[in-house]
């Protein structure tokens, strides 16, 4: 079955800090990748997505790149902002029919 | 005008009882969910509903019931509420069967403590 696996959080950086939020999956055919944010209190909501090998989604300063050689869609941003400290889900689908699969989420702390 | 709305927010009550969220989302979509949020953030499905439908039913307690009125509601009724059951519950809308972009539009959550 479909699976995604996220590196363990909690993830703490300083203020403009790089960061990488791994992700890699397992799934049949060709899934589309999705990252999904949830800030403190609130629900997910979609942040990037790529539907297709060698995609790149991004937004907000956030890039995620599909790779399909290394089934990978890992979660990059050049400078972070306190403002990004949140739980961080990677998740597929495979088609139209089927639920999102979520990874397990990773916290990260942004500290000023 | 909040797109998926749910109620309540927070819900505290004692073992044995029985308890319902309501889930009602405004963006015309046809498909609805219910996923339960452990408290290590671990987000699991539990039920879908495709135009009043169910569609996904995973290895959920029978007492857990959803009820689907009409396409923009989907409510979720809890009997016999056990400690486990203490979470938070999400309620999300999609597009529809065969139209999914696989963005799921999110509540923003009803957290249950059972005590």
């Amino acid at each position: 079955g479909n699976s995604v696996t996220q590196m363990e959080g909690p993830v703490t950086l300083s203020e403009e800090a790089f960061l990488t939020i791994n992700c890699t999956y397992t799934a049949t055919g060709y899934p589309s990748l999705f990252w999904y944010v949830q800030y403190p209190g609130e629900g997910l909501q979609l942040l990037l997505k790529a539907t297709k090998a060698d995609d790149k989604g991004s937004n907000k300063g956030f890039e995620a790149t599909y790779r399909k050689e290394t089934t990978s869609f890992h979660l990059e941003k050049g400078s972070v902002q306190v403002s990004d400290s949140a739980v961080y889900f990677c998740a597929l689908t495979n088609s139209g029919n089927t639920p999102l699969v979520f990874g397990k989420g990773t916290r990260l702390s942004v500290i000023a | 005008d909040t797109a998926v709305s749910q109620t309540p927010k927070y819900l505290v009550t004692q073992m044995g009882n029985d308890k319902s969220i309501k889930c009602e989302q405004n963006l015309g979509h046809d498909t609805m969910y219910w996923y339960k949020q452990d408290s290590k953030k671990f987000l699991k499905i539990m039920f879908s509903y495709n135009n009043k439908e169910l569609i996904i039913n995973e290895t959920v307690p029978n007492r857990f019931s959803p009820k689907s009125p009409d396409k923009a509601h989907l409510n979720l009724h809890i009997n016999s509420l056990e400690l486990g059951d203490s979470a938070v519950y999400f309620c999300a809308s999609s597009l529809g069967q065969g139209r999914n972009t696989g963005e799921l539009f999110f509540g923003e959550g009803s957290r249950l403590t059972v005590l």
